[in-house]
Order: structure tokens, then sequence, then C-alpha cells
């Protein structure tokens, strides 16, 4: 069965450290993984995606995403932290076939403290 | 600019009174779907259209429906709100269901059963 699980609930990090955002998958052939982020009482907001290619994936408000198939993972990382980054993060994994669904994650919730 | 929109933003109910939500898009893509998000927890699919053809997640209860008249609109139908049925509803489309289509939120509808 295919999943993604998001290990901490909660990330704390101060404003101009570099953050970090954990997700593995589970699935059966080529992963397709994307990265969300949602703030309060709005909808999901598209970050970045990774097909195939490059390992490191470039998306949008500085944030890149590290594919490793390996270790299953599809981390999120952004070299300096903002304040307004805090929001709710979720990564997603899109099932196999042609349903176009995808799969989410729990989510993480980033706290970036001035 | 091209995008998803939800009507209305917020949205009180009575139990078992009938309730509909509305979502529409300027980006002309093919597939709509239906997630609902409780209490910041991974959005859930409930169904999807892919053009005109209505695709029903197995486990979604059948107080659940869905109406697509055009390309634009999909609405989704609540034939008798439970308290359960409180939470953000996200209306999200993507041109094909292929596994490299990024799905484009709105920015939801919060439901409220009284």
């Amino acid at each position: 069965a295919q999943s993604v699980a998001q290990p901490e609930d909660q990330v704390n990090v101060a404003e101009g450290n570099p953050l970090t955002v954990k997700c593995t998958y589970s699935v059966s052939g080529n992963p397709y993984l994307f990265w969300y982020v949602q703030y309060p009482n709005r909808g999901l907001q598209f970050l970045l995606k990774y097909i195939t290619g490059d390992n490191l994936v470039k998306g949008s408000y500085g944030f890149e995403a590290e594919f490793n198939k390996s270790q299953t993972s599809f981390h999120l990382k952004k070299p300096s932290a903002l304040v307004s980054d805090s929001a709710l993060y979720f990564c997603a994994v899109r099932v196999t076939g042609n349903t176009g669904k995808l799969i989410f994650g729990q989510g993480t919730t980033l706290q970036v403290k001035p | 600019d091209a995008m998803v929109i939800q009507n209305p933003r917020y949205q009180v109910t009575q139990f078992g009174k009938p309730v509909t939500l509305s979502c529409s898009q300027t980006l002309n893509h093919n597939v709509m779907y239906w997630y609902q998000q409780k209490s910041s927890q991974a959005p859930k699919l409930l169904f999807h259209y892919y053009d005109k053809d209505f695709n029903n997640e197995a486990d979604t209860p059948d107080n659940f429906q869905s109406r697509r008249p055009n390309t634009s609109f999909c609405f989704l139908d609540i034939r008798s709100p439970g308290l359960g049925d409180a939470a953000m509803y996200l209306c999200a489309t993507s041109g094909r269901r292929m596994g490299s289509d990024t799905q484009y939120f709105g920015p939801g509808t919060r439901l409220t059963v009284l």
C-alpha cells in the first residue's frame, strides 16, 4: 500500500536558521512526490514536486526538497527561515494508476521564532 | 489570474439541513477534486470528476454527493449534515490525472454544523 509519513508533528526553528521538514514514503513504482503549505483557514498552496531527474528540486518561496531513493525520503528544506514561513506543511505522494489521487502525510507544523 | 474559487468561505448549517458548497475554476482543467479536512489533519479525498466522469472513493458516505454541470463548476452536496461533517472542504483541480500533474487548491469552505 502506498503511504506517506511525516515523523514530526512540529518543527521549531529560529529565524535565519536553516529548516528541514521530514517526509518518507512508500510506493510501488516510481514516486511522484509533492509538498504543499497551508496557512490558517486557507487552502493548500503548491510548493514543489519531484517527478524525475535531479534529486534536488527547487520550488516557491526559496524552498527546496531532496529526493533520496535509497532512504525513500523527500525532505523539505530552506537555507534561511522566515517568521512568515510558519504554517502547516504537507507531503503527498501520487497514487499509481490513473485516478490522480494524492495521499497526504499527517502534516508538520513549522514554527519560526524571531 | 487563473485560479480555483470556493464559495462561500464560511458556511453554517443546522443538523440535518441540506447544504451545497461551490467550486469554480478558470484554469480550464479536466479534473476537479473534493477533499474533506478535519482539524488540521491530512485532507481526505471524497471524490473527483474527470470531465463528466464521476469517481467516488470507496469510503465516502452516501450523504455526500457531487455535481459538475460544466467544466468550470463543481458542487458538493451534503444531504443531511451531521455534527461529524463539520470540517474544511477543499476543492482542487488538475489538468489530467497523470502522476506528474499538480493539483491546485482553492481557499476552502469551513462548514459548521449546529
